[in-house]
C-alpha cells in the first residue's frame, strides 16, 4: 500500500499557484519524496523529488517540512495543461525494491 | 528528450488469446518495468527486469505473464491466455541505473479483452 495520504481533489484558478499537500508520517530516514503526475490516462510523468531540503526545477517546487512528515508540491503559475492526477510517492532509491507504489493521488483541476 | 515508446497504442483481443505488448526503452537504460492501470483504479506495479532476468514481481504477475528482451532493444510483456480482467492500460517504464532518480514512463497500451 501507498505510504502517503493526499486529498482526492483540488481546484485552482489558471495563473495562480497550485499547492498540493501530501502526508507521509511514517517516512524513514532513507526515503525520498517523489512527485509524478498523470494527464488523462497518459503514462505517469516525473515532476520532482527531494529528501529533506526544498527543491525547485523548471516544473515545480517541493517544500518538505522539517520533521519530513509532510510535503507540498507547488506549481507556481498553473495552466490548463496542468490539469492531472498528482501522485506523491515515498521511496528509498537505495533500498531493495525499485518499484513505485502509487496511491490514488490528487486530481487537480485548473479552471480558466 | 529521449522517450520510451510502446506499441500498439490499442490492442483488442478475444478472451483466451495471447497478446504481446512491446516497449522500446531509452537507449542507455538498464532497468525495465511494467505497470498496469485498470480503468478508474490506481497504477499497479507488475514486474521489474534487469540483466535479462526478473528482479521483482507482484502478485498480479502470475504464470500467465512473461517478460523478455528478445533482441536487446525491445522489452515485451506477454499474456498467454487473456482474461476479461486483464483489460487495462499497460505502461512500460525504464531507468538508467539502480538508485536512479527517475523512472520514465511510456504512453501506454490500452488492452481490451472481449
Amino acid at each position: 500500500d501507498a505510504k502517503t495520504t493526499q486529498p482526492p481533489s483540488m481546484d485552482c484558478a489558471e495563473g495562480r499557484a497550485a499547492n498540493l499537500p501530501c502526508n507521509h508520517s511514517t517516512i524513514s530516514g532513507n526515503e525520498y519524496v517523489y512527485w509524478y503526475r498523470q494527464i488523462h490516462s497518459q503514462g505517469p510523468q516525473y515532476i520532482i523529488h527531494g529528501l529533506k531540503n526544498n527543491e525547485t526545477n523548471e516544473m515545480a517546487s517541493l517544500i518538505i517540512t522539517e520533521d519530513r512528515k509532510s510535503s507540498t508540491l507547488i506549481l507556481p503559475h498553473a495552466t490548463l495543461r496542468d490539469t492531472a492526477v498528482y501522485y506523491c510517492i515515498v521511496r528509498d532509491p537505495q533500498g531493495g525494491s525499485e518499484k513505485l507504489v502509487f496511491g490514488k493521488g490528487t486530481k487537480l483541476t485548473v479552471n480558466p | 528528450e529521449p522517450e520510451v515508446t510502446q506499441t500498439p497504442s490499442h490492442q483488442v483481443t478475444q478472451m483466451g488469446q495471447e497478446v504481446i505488448l512491446r516497449c522500446v526503452p531509452i537507449s542507455n537504460h538498464l532497468y525495465f518495468y511494467w505497470y498496469r492501470q485498470i480503468l478508474g483504479q490506481k497504477v499497479e506495479f507488475l514486474v521489474s527486469f534487469y540483466n535479462n532476468e526478473i528482479s521483482e514481481k507482484s502478485e498480479i504477475f502470475d504464470d500467465q505473464f512473461s517478460v523478455e528482451r528478445p533482441d536487446g532493444s525491445n522489452f515485451t510483456l506477454k499474456i498467454r491466455s487473456t482474461k476479461l480482467e486483464d483489460s487495462a492500460m499497460y505502461f512500460c517504464a525504464t531507468h538508467r541505473d539502480r538508485g536512479s532518480d527517475t523512472q520514465y514512463f511510456g504512453p501506454g497500451t490500452r488492452l481490451t479483452v472481449l
